[in-house]
């Protein structure tokens, strides 16, 4: 049973600081895995997506990396800003439903102070 | 882009009404479209798998009965949670699926927070 996990849960940086978020996948026979942003009160605004293909994806401040074999990937955020403060979840697409379900991780609550 | 909207944003009803929740694709078709609930500070748990004009498929532990889905057209499901009672009470967001692909990302509602009084 695929379980992914999120650490840290919580994380307080000041503006302007780099920062990496990690998430951990329990099998390797991955789909696709997508980072995505949840404002409070609100659904899901999605920022990367990776192919089990692929090792990272890039957009703006943000860069995704993936390593199935070791069963991790990163979200590093460049020169954060307190608008990036919100949680960050981590979700896997398995390889046996190709296209379908996600399984999220809890997900990491950000801060970032001014 | 990909638009999903999801009505209403917030409900508050009494307890054994049934209230239903609409999933709308605005600027594409979604053959696929899942919903999932989530409590307070916990991750996105999925319900169900709506497939357009088929059955729903739920997930373990997901009452059919109480969470009826109807995915009627290719850009519309529904979520009806029937006979609502306070444990109902969470955050119900839907997602639907562009097309197929291992590039395709899921695209989420804003939500509808459910309290059952």
């Amino acid at each position: 049973k695929q379980e992914v996990t999120q650490i840290p849960a919580a994380l307080s940086v000041p503006e302007g600081e780099n920062l990496v978020l990690n998430c951990s996948f329990t099998d390797s026979a991955i789909y696709n895995l997508q980072w995505f942003r949840q404002d409070p009160g609100k659904g899901l605004t999605s920022l990367l997506l990776i192919q089990s293909s692929q090792r990272e994806q890039t957009s703006g401040r943000l860069n995704a990396s993936l390593d199935k074999s070791s069963g991790r990937s990163t979200l590093y955020i460049a020169a954060s800003q307190p608008g990036d403060s919100a949680t960050y979840l981590c979700a896997v697409g398995p390889d046996y439903n190709q296209g379908g379900k996600l399984i999220f991780g809890q997900g990491t609550e950000l801060s970032v102070k001014p | 882009g990909a638009v999903v909207s999801q009505h209403p944003s917030w409900v508050i009803c009494k307890s054994g009404t049934s209230v239903k929740i609409e999933c709308r694709s605005l600027d594409f078709q979604a053959t696929t479209m899942f919903w999932y609930r989530q409590f307070p500070k916990q991750s996105l748990m999925l319900m169900a798998t709506s497939n357009e004009g088929s059955k729903a498929t739920y997930e373990q532990g997901v009452e059919k009965d109480k969470f009826l889905i109807n995915h009627a057209s290719l850009t519309l499901s529904t979520l009806t949670v029937t006979s609502a009672h306070p444990e109902d009470s969470s955050f119900y967001i839907c997602s639907a699926l562009k097309g197929g692909g291992a590039d395709q990302p899921q695209h989420f509602g804003d939500g509808t927070r459910l309290s059952i009084l």
